[in-house]
């Protein structure tokens, strides 16, 4: 079963920051979060990663709570190619299990 | 960046047959790979992880026998649908990880229709 719960959509318009949240109470220490997001009809992308440090990169930032028990994804300036379902994923080591929610369906309106 | 490529993108075949998809890391040695499969609407379901020269763990309520993965290199891993039934028809992805990556890349997926 996967370890966090995420909104199951929501909107943002064209230029605005999109802010996805993330609740994951029960991570444990050594476990990574990961976003990644699907296209329709593609491959999961990879976004972003982080352990406990706030992290940012080209595609986006991603804020973790201080507890760890959630986070939030923000692409600063969503545009209609961001619409996508987006996957929050809690995970510790390379080889394991890398288990789906049903994410959370982003819509960037014009 | 790690690539992994999938192929076919896209697959129709007749009831009864058999389809390989395969599934290769370009730039990175996959020591381990996974298979997921998806339906309309749906989230990506794990259907098995193989280790490169070792046998596939299946999730529960996967066929093995239907559904026959190979992991024989590093850099590819394949999966078999065997007797293909309608109900087979579905989007089928894999992905791959190494030792020294730092996540999981994905295939672009598989589009499979039994007819």
């Amino acid at each position: 079963d996967a370890k966090t719960t995420q909104p199951t959509s929501m909107d943002c318009a064209e230029g605005r920051a999109a802010n996805l949240p993330c609740n994951h109470s029960t991570i444990s220490g050594n476990e990574y979060v990961y976003w990644y997001r699907q296209i329709h009809s593609q491959g999961p992308q990879y976004i972003i990663h982080g352990l406990k440090n706030n992290e940012t990169n080209e595609m986006a930032s991603l804020i973790i709570t201080e507890d760890r028990k959630s986070s939030t994804l923000i692409l600063p300036h969503a545009t209609l190619r961001d619409t996508a379902v987006y996957y929050c994923i809690v995970l510790e080591n390379y080889g394991q299990n890398f288990v789906f929610g049903p994410g959370t369906r982003l819509s960037v309106l014009p | 960046g790690a690539v992994v490529s999938q192929h076919p993108s896209w697959v129709i075949c007749k009831s009864g047959t058999s389809v390989k998809i395969e599934c290769r890391s370009l730039d990175f040695q996959a020591t381990t790979m996974f298979w997921y499969r998806q339906f309309p609407k749906q989230s990506l379901m794990l259907m098995a992880t193989s280790n490169e020269g070792s046998k596939a763990t299946y999730e529960q309520g996967v066929e093995k026998d239907k559904f026959l993965i190979n992991h024989a290199s590093l850099t590819l891993s394949t999966l078999t649908v065997t007797s293909a039934h309608p109900e087979d028809s579905s989007f089928y992805i894999c992905s791959a990880t190494s030792d020294s990556s730092y996540g999981y890349t994905f295939g672009s997926g598989t589009r499979l229709t039994v007819v």
